[in-house]
C-alpha cells in the first residue's frame, strides 16, 4: 500500500546535523500525525496537525520541529538531536474525525533514525 | 493517567487459535483500536471496537468489554505470515479530533 509514504527509510546523522524526513498521504485525510517508535516501548504520539493546523505537542523537546505545509504533506526538522532520539519515526494520516471517531490512522513504513 | 497493557510476547503453533489481551485503563475511552505490525514495516489496521461484544472479520475477531477495560484479539488458523506485533490502542477524545494511545504490543511468533 502507497497511501502514506515516508522518506528517507534510514537516516545515520551526527548530533550536530540538520535534517528533515519527509511525509506524503494519498489518502485525502485532513490529519496526520507524528510518532516515535523506540524499543520495547509503546508508540509514542509527537505532534498532530488537523486541517493543517498544530492541534497538540506532547511536549517533545524543541529540537523537533514539525512542518504541515498543506494537508497532505508533512515534515519533521531535525536538529542537534541527542542519541536517545535513535527511533523509528512514523508518520499517519487520519479523515479528522469531527465527532466520529472510529477512523483509522493509517501509517507509513516509518524511518529509521541513528544519531551518532 | 494512562495505562494499557498487554503480554510482551507470545508463541503459537501454524493452525492454532491464540488469544492476545489487551487491558486498559484510561481517562476518556471512544473505542479500541488493533493494528498489526510485520517487523520494518507499517503497523496496519486490524480492527475497531466500540461497543461491546466480538467483531469477527476473518479469522481475527476482537472483543471488548468496556466496564472490564478488557480487550482481545483472537486469531484463528495460525498461518506463518501471522508472526508481527499486534498493537493494542485506545482512541481518547481530544477537542475536534482523536488521539490514539498504544500499549507496547504482543510479539507474537508463529512456528511449524
Amino acid at each position: 500500500e502507497t497511501g502514506v509514504t515516508q522518506t528517507p527509510r534510514h537516516l545515520v546523522m551526527g548530533m550536530t546535523n540538520k535534517k528533515s524526513l519527509k511525509c506524503e498521504q494519498h489518502l485525502g485525510h485532513n490529519a496526520m500525525y507524528w510518532y516515535k517508535q523506540s524499543a520495547k516501548k509503546p508508540l509514542e504520539l509527537m505532534f498532530v496537525y488537523s486541517l493543517e493546523e498544530r492541534v497538540e505537542n506532547n511536549s517533545v523537546p524543541s529540537r523537533f520541529s514539525p512542518e504541515c505545509p498543506n494537508s497532505s504533506h508533512l515534515f519533521l526538522h531535525l536538529h542537534t538531536l541527542q542519541p536517545e532520539d535513535s527511533a523509528l519515526y512514523l508518520c499517519a494520516s487520519s479523515q479528522d474525525p469531527g465527532g466520529q471517531y472510529n477512523q483509522p490512522q493509517h501509517f507509513g513504513d516509518g524511518t529509521r533514525l541513528s544519531i551518532l | 493517567g494512562q495505562n494499557i497493557d498487554q503480554p510482551t510476547e507470545m508463541t503459537a503453533t501454524e493452525g492454532a487459535i491464540v488469544q492476545i489481551n489487551c487491558t486498559y485503563q484510561t481517562s476518556g475511552f471512544n473505542g479500541l483500536f488493533w493494528y498489526q505490525q510485520h517487523a520494518g514495516e507499517a503497523p496496519t489496521f486490524l480492527s475497531y471496537n466500540v461497543l461491546d461484544g466480538l467483531e469477527e472479520k476473518g479469522r481475527f475477531s476482537s472483543f471488548l468489554s468496556r466496564s472490564k477495560g478488557y480487550s482481545y484479539l483472537l486469531l484463528k488458523e495460525l498461518q506463518m505470515k501471522d508472526s508481527a506485533s499486534y498493537l493494542c490502542a485506545v482512541t481518547q477524545p481530544s477537542g475536534g479530533y482523536s488521539t490514539l494511545t498504544f500499549g507496547k504490543g504482543t510479539m507474537l511468533l508463529v512456528s511449524p
